[in-house]
């Protein structure tokens, strides 16, 4: 267990919908990464938010978007979802900014049909 | 932009036997390189990572090279066992701007260990 919880672990919606995904991270740490995995796929990294600020942008399509709140935890919004959206998605905390170790939550699986 | 190659993509060992999976990089600044293992439908979970200021870390039967003038680093498993068995993930930091810190994978190498 890394300490990084995720809810929900499993989302089955239809194409068009919206979702929210939460992530809260180890306790201790600032830092909060959203990543994407699709079916055989690498992790694409998509955001970052370091104590509330978004710090880095990735891979990230205009249809989502993400927050981080005073208590740390952080949300990942899906919109206007397309049967490609379809993935594994983790969030990951680090300690801080720069290169510190990042610890995984178990993940999200979303199904859009 | 930065890049991280990842190989092989499939491995197959027999119980007992050492693997190999090899990662270069193309960022000459990065300068944390962690090795992620993953099971299947699991999140990936660090297992070693090594700095530039070193050039190999071992952990019992795991060890990790680094050759930052070849910009590559290897991830060692001696005695494998079939519990081995998941994706391997490298990966290496961004070392400059925005991003610094964050940390680009490779696509990964599945390896199998045969019993």
């Amino acid at each position: 267990d890394s300490g990084v919880t995720q809810t929900p672990k499993h989302l089955i919606t239809a194409t068009g919908q919206r979702v929210t995904l939460r992530c809260s991270p180890r306790s201790g740490d600032l830092s909060v990464y959203w990543y994407q995995q699709s079916l055989d796929q690498g992790l694409q990294f998509l955001i970052q938010y370091y104590n509330g600020e978004e710090r880095a942008k990735g891979n990230i399509l205009e249809r989502f978007s993400a927050q981080q709140f005073p208590d740390l935890h952080s949300e990942l919004n899906l919109s206007s979802l397309e049967l490609g959206d379809s993935a594994l998605y983790f969030c990951a905390s680090s300690v801080g900014l720069g290169t510190y170790e990042q610890y995984f939550g178990p993940g999200t699986r979303l199904t859009v049909t | 932009g930065e890049n991280v190659e990842q190989h092989p993509s499939t491995l197959s060992v027999q119980e007992g036997d050492s693997a190999v999976i090899k990662c270069t990089y193309s960022d000459s600044a990065s300068n944390y390189f962690p090795w992620y293992k993953q099971e299947l439908g699991k999140r990936p979970q660090l297992i070693i990572d090594i700095r530039s200021n070193v050039g190999e870390k071992k952990d019992q039967r795991i060890a990790v090279t680094l050759n930052k003038t070849a910009k590559h680093f290897s991830l060692h498993i001696t005695e494998t066992q079939p519990e081995d068995s998941a994706v391997y993930f490298c990966a290496a930091s961004i070392g400059y701007g925005g991003s610094q810190g964050n940390l680009i994978f490779g696509k990964g190498t599945k390896l199998s260990v045969k019993p």
